[in-house]
């Protein structure tokens, strides 16, 4: 059974960091591309960022270039997110998401909540 | 503001059908056979329930189908049930990127 399993959310003041992490099982980890998607309280989804499967590339949305970072390990079955220079509008459950079934996000992790708030 | 339109909600009695539409562009939905439909019901995550525009995933109800025309998706429910009350999501690829539409909210009357 594909499980996704995040962590690392939490309460942030503005400007912080925070790491993000997903812990992938139940498939060949290192054979699929990763995504992250994050949705605002009662907003809709946005996709966040990509890796492709070796983490050699990468993609992001223009709103979060520059201050966030995808990687992964593939020995450890890890994807991450590093979230630099929080703002108060990237408040959000955080996704992690899995390239899969033709060219869809086929299966979700239940999500980890970052708030930043002062 | 999100990168594809769809209807903020639909709702239809039980056994009934309903449409919505997911309008996007020629650089997204019309532009490549990369659509897919997510079902997302209150504090969960959201389940694919069609890709590639309107194929249906192992154990996802056949009464859910999904078509496209020009730069417009759409997802069918039929035969209505209590339990398809949900938010629904389109997506499309977009050139390295991945964009969704606002969601539209289900009622079951």
């Amino acid at each position: 059974e594909v499980q996704l399993v995040e962590s690392g959310g939490g309460l942030v003041q503005p400007g912080g960091s925070l790491r993000l992490s997903c812990a992938a099982s139940g498939f060949i980890f290192s054979s699929y591309w990763m995504h992250w998607v994050r949705q605002a309280p009662g907003k809709g989804l946005v996709w966040v960022s990509h890796i492709n499967s070796e983490g050699s590339s990468s993609s992001y949305a223009d709103s979060v270039k520059g201050r966030f970072t995808i990687s992964r390990d593939n020995a450890q079955n890890t994807l991450y997110l590093q979230i630099n220079s929080l703002r108060v509008d990237d408040t959000a459950v955080y996704y992690c998401v899995r390239w899969g079934l033709g060219w869809s996000l086929d299966y979700w992790g239940q999500g980890t909540l970052v708030t930043v708030s002062s | 503001q999100s990168a594809l339109t769809q209807p903020a909600s639909v709702s239809g009695s039980p056994g009934q059908s309903i449409t919505i539409s997911c309008t996007g562009t020629s650089s997204d939905v019309g532009g490549y056979t990369y659509v897919s439909w997510f079902q997302q019901h209150p504090g969960k995550a959201p389940k694919l329930i069609i890709y590639d525009v309107s194929k249906r995933p192992s154990g996802v109800s056949g009464r859910f189908s999904a078509s496209k025309s020009d730069n417009t998706a759409s997802l069918t429910i039929s035969g209505l049930q209590a339990e398809d009350e949900a938010d629904y999501y389109c997506s499309s690829y977009r050139s390295i990127r991945w964009v969704f539409g606002g969601g539209t909210k289900l009622t079951v009357l």
